[in-house]
């Protein structure tokens, strides 16, 4: 089973407007994070936004926010105002606790097209 | 500080040569990371090393070997190269449980 979900595999936003992509996870580790990545068509890998597990309020980074809902088990990122430049694919992923030794799992990722 | 570099950013192999994927950091990280991305499976690790002096076997491991050179370096090790390793390879780094930051990744071709 796979322990990182993302179900869109392409969203379509207007300019300026705010767009959620969905991650759910699959962990039974008490202890884990999630991390948000933006990868754009130059190739590189972007951190974008870190929620751990016992942390009490959601993450946020400028426009980039997580809703984490840990009883559903998903870290949705939300960008706010979206801009041309958020174009990209971006990709969620998972540390679990000692029982997966933090080793990152990743999940196929959700393709973003912003328009004008 | 150039982060993660990753040598070379693009090759082609025929089937059966060798190659070394060379990555160094230089933010002082214990953990350093091998990932291959193929189209619509998102990033699989290959080999991870936890520390200087260890490596242990990613998701995807057959066909690779690594080498913990130092704290600073990791290299990946194609011995026969085979088509199904056309992939780009990318490195990371981190320390340990917190986030980790790629190098620009390389495209390999295999022939």
């Amino acid at each position: 089973a796979q322990k990182i979900t993302q179900t869109q595999p392409g969203m379509f936003v207007q300019e300026k407007e705010a767009v959620t992509l969905d991650c759910t996870y699959d962990t039974s580790d008490p202890s884990y994070g999630l991390f948000w990545y933006k990868q754009p068509s130059s190739g590189e890998m972007i951190f974008l936004i870190y929620q751990g597990s016992y942390d009490q309020q959601n993450a946020t980074e400028g426009r980039y926010s997580l809703n984490f809902q840990k009883a559903r088990k998903s870290a949705n990122l939300v960008i706010s105002a979206s801009q041309l430049g958020d174009s990209a694919m971006y990709f969620c992923a998972m540390r679990e606790g000692p029982g997966g030794s933090y080793i990152p799992t990743f999940g196929r990722g959700t393709s973003l097209i912003v328009h004008p | 500080n150039a982060g993660v570099t990753q040598t070379p950013k693009f090759q082609v192999l025929k089937t059966g040569q060798s190659m070394t994927l060379q990555c160094a950091q230089d933010m002082n990280h214990n953990s350093m990371y091998w990932y291959r991305q193929d189209p619509g499976m998102g990033l699989r690790l290959i080999y991870y090393s936890a520390s200087e002096g260890t490596t242990d076997k990613g998701e995807v491991p057959n066909g690779y070997n690594v080498s913990r050179l130092n704290k600073r370096e990791f290299s990946l090790r194609l011995e026969s190269a085979a088509p199904s390793q056309t992939s780009v390879y990318f490195c990371a780094s981190s320390e340990y449980q917190k986030t980790q930051y790629f190098g620009p990744g390389t495209r390999l071709l295999v022939l």
